[in-house]
């Protein structure tokens, strides 16, 4: 069964960036596509950017070019990255799977609260 | 981007009820179409893709249907378990885009 754990700062400082993990058990972080996905308190999802094993990068223009998506294939991780945080990013930050042959979210991460304040 | 548009936005409803949700997409998204269950406090849980597919393990109370740019979730009989909030995502295009929310209370 595979399992996915964020792990990060819970609170972050206006104007720096924020820096989250997830880490993939129970599966290889190969051959699948990864992506993140976060929710701010009281409301809906939002979809941040997936990356393939192999390195490709896909990120949601709303948040321009602030987003990098990595992958550590020898640590079975991937990590995000959001720059010039603004209270606007506080939000439940979700890593997951997606899987591409059914178009669909399958495994999750339990979720991390990242809050941006001074 | 493509908007996904839920109604109600919310329901009251009582166990055993038939309850329908429904989801539409700003354009076309043939069926590239997946439904999520949300408790409070926990992550989404999959519970329909591909427009009516279920998945593995997800009782057969729940069903989807619908194609192009109206979709349904239904729960046929509402179990104590079933209060929670429901999602509708598409996958057609990037940005993949969430619908609002259904959130399904006790009546």
């Amino acid at each position: 069964q595979v399992q996915l754990q964020e792990s990060g700062p819970g609170l972050v400082k206006p104007s720096e960036t924020l820096s989250l993990t997830c880490t993939v058990s129970g599966g290889s972080i190969s051959g699948n596509y990864w992506s993140w996905i976060r929710q701010p308190p009281g409301k809906g999802l939002e979809w941040i950017g997936y990356m393939y094993y192999g390195g490709g990068t896909t990120s949601n223009p709303s948040l321009k070019s602030r987003v990098t998506i990595s992958i550590d294939t020898s640590k079975n991780q991937f990590s995000l990255k959001v720059s010039s945080v603004t209270a606007a990013d506080t939000a439940v930050y979700y890593c997951a799977r997606y899987d591409y042959s059914y178009y669909l979210f399958d495994y999750w991460g339990q979720g991390t609260l990242v809050t941006v304040s001074s | 981007d493509i908007q996904m548009t839920q109604s109600p936005s919310s329901l009251s409803a009582s166990v055993g009820d038939r309850v329908t949700i429904t989801c539409r997409a700003s354009q076309s998204i043939t069926t590239y179409l997946t439904w999520y269950q949300q408790r409070p406090g926990k992550a989404p849980n999959l519970l329909i893709y591909a427009a009516s597919s279920l998945q593995s393990g997800v009782p057969s109370r729940f069903s989807g249907s619908g194609s192009g740019t109206d979709f349904t979730l239904t729960i046929s009989s509402l179990q104590p378990e079933d209060f929670a909030t429901y999602y509708c995502q598409q996958s057609h295009r990037t940005p993949w885009t969430f619908g609002q929310g259904t959130k399904v209370e006790v009546k």
